[in-house]
């Protein structure tokens, strides 16, 4: 079926760095989403983007983090700086349509020390 | 998150049996997605519905909006069928939340 791939699978860095996580949607996809998951816990939603805004955060997206899918390349999540609460493993999800069914990539698991 | 209520957190099943997993949802949702995470740590999209019930195999599912659930029904349970479930739910437009998970476990 329609794959999310999410580059890379595991990337560890220093509290206080910058990270990006990067996300290849599935093609025809216009609608995407980040999810984060702390080990032991449950899939929390982050970030919703189309049309090149966010169309709704939750909470948990900090002003550190920003979101964009530069002219159809990767849709990308960065963290800038950050902090040992954002170890976790994060999840891109794309979509065709604001209520179709979503399509999740498997993760990059992200380590801050 | 709390919008979402999965049950049960854990299961255990022997091969061949079957049972039901649930969510019960605190506000009107418009659609539900079922998925199963692999041993690799994959979602794996089993079901998507805006109403009524869908069937694949040994897997069913059902959604009430009204009533605010759904549920997930395995049958004939498989060893190959073990991990952790997941609902996920969308009210109006909003992005899905997810359950907190079953964890399914099928022995011999």
């Amino acid at each position: 079926g329609p794959k999310v791939l999410q580059i890379p699978s595991h990337q560890i860095i220093d509290m206080g760095q910058m990270v990006t996580l990067n996300c290849d949607p599935v093609s025809n996809h216009l609608y995407f989403y980040w999810y984060k998951q702390i080990l032991g816990q449950q899939m929390e939603f982050l970030v919703n983007f189309y049309n090149g805004k966010v169309m709704e955060k939750s909470k948990l997206f900090k002003d550190q983090f920003s979101v964009e899918r530069p002219d159809g390349s990767y849709f990308t999540l960065k963290i800038q700086p950050t902090a040992l609460e954002d170890s976790a493993v994060y999840f891109c999800a794309s979509s065709w349509g604001q209520n179709e069914r979503l399509f999740f990539g498997h993760g990059t698991k992200l380590s801050v020390l | 998150g709390d919008q979402v209520e999965q049950s049960p957190s854990a299961l255990s099943l022997h091969e061949g049996t079957g049972s039901a997993l649930r969510c019960n949802f605190t506000t009107t949702m418009r659609a539900v997605q079922w998925f199963r995470k692999n041993s690799r740590g994959s979602l794996i999209n089993l079901f998507y519905l805006a109403s009524g019930t869908k069937e694949n195999g040994r897997l069913k599912s059902a959604f009430d909006s009204k009533e605010r659930y759904s549920t997930l029904h395995i049958r004939d349970a498989q060893l190959e069928d073990s991990g952790t479930y997941f609902c996920a739910a969308r009210n109006n437009n909003n992005a899905p939340r997810f359950g907190a998970g079953t964890k399914l476990s099928v022995k011999p």
